[in-house]
């Protein structure tokens, strides 16, 4: 069974671009997170969503966006790209929302802001 | 506002010992705990999830152990080899939030030398 795909893996931007990540989660999967992973902040938690549905959003700039499509994939968007916005992109998935799923995460986006 | 914090921020022992790393959480209204493993430029390993009603979980070398009431989780490793490298990392679900919106420590990297 594949697991989560990130994609891509490595983006370069300048300050002011957006950006779009790529998350598509095991086969099956219907819930999908995004976290942020920065050296000074560790993960933070960025949104999740199921069926379609944003189900929590962390306390990020409007800046940030995402989406998910019927066949569960997910996007996020950054627009006005800032040079914090430098980071890991981690996507999760699990199988639903219940409380005993385990999280399975991609190998992330890693975003550098010049 | 739900805090955890894993302590040391570094560990470094010879092959063979047998470790403890440990997880505290500054609130108890959580549904479970989830120990992970991330690798250098990875992302991450779902280690074991431990329900809000359980005491212990067990995989193989490792056993993490969960005491709701003091807030504390330990994540203990048997028999460390070199290829247990790697930081480890403990996050929360809280009640209140998503299954999918984990709040994570900042981990402690293990380094185990032949």
């Amino acid at each position: 069974k594949a697991g989560v795909t990130q994609t891509p893996r490595y983006l370069i931007k300048t300050r002011g671009q957006q950006v779009t990540l790529s998350c598509s989660p095991i086969s099956g999967h219907r819930s999908v997170s995004w976290y942020q992973q920065t050296p000074g902040q560790g993960l933070q938690f960025l949104f999740e969503y199921f069926s379609e549905t944003q189900r929590n959003k962390g306390n990020f700039p409007g800046r940030f966006s995402g989406r998910q499509f019927s066949n569960s994939r997910s996007e996020m968007n950054v627009s006005t790209l800032e040079l914090g916005d430098s980071a890991l992109y981690l996507c999760a998935s699990s199988r639903g929302v219940e409380t005993g799923d385990t999280q399975y995460f991609g190998p992330g986006t890693r975003l550098t802001v010049l | 506002k739900q805090e955890v914090t894993q302590i040391p921020a570094a560990l470094s022992v010879p092959e063979g010992e047998n470790l403890v790393l440990n997880c505290s959480f500054t609130d108890s209204a959580i549904y479970n705990l989830q120990w992970f493993r991330q690798d250098p430029g990875k992302g991450l390993t779902s280690l074991l999830l431990i329900q809000s009603s359980q005491r212990e979980q067990t995989s193989g070398r490792l056993n993490a152990s969960l005491d709701k009431s003091s807030g504390r989780s330990t994540l203990y490793i048997a028999a460390s080899q070199p290829g247990d490298s790697a930081t480890y990392l403990c996050a929360v679900a809280p009640r209140g939030g998503s299954q999918g919106n984990l709040i994570f420590g900042k981990g402690t990297k293990l380094s185990v030398k032949p």
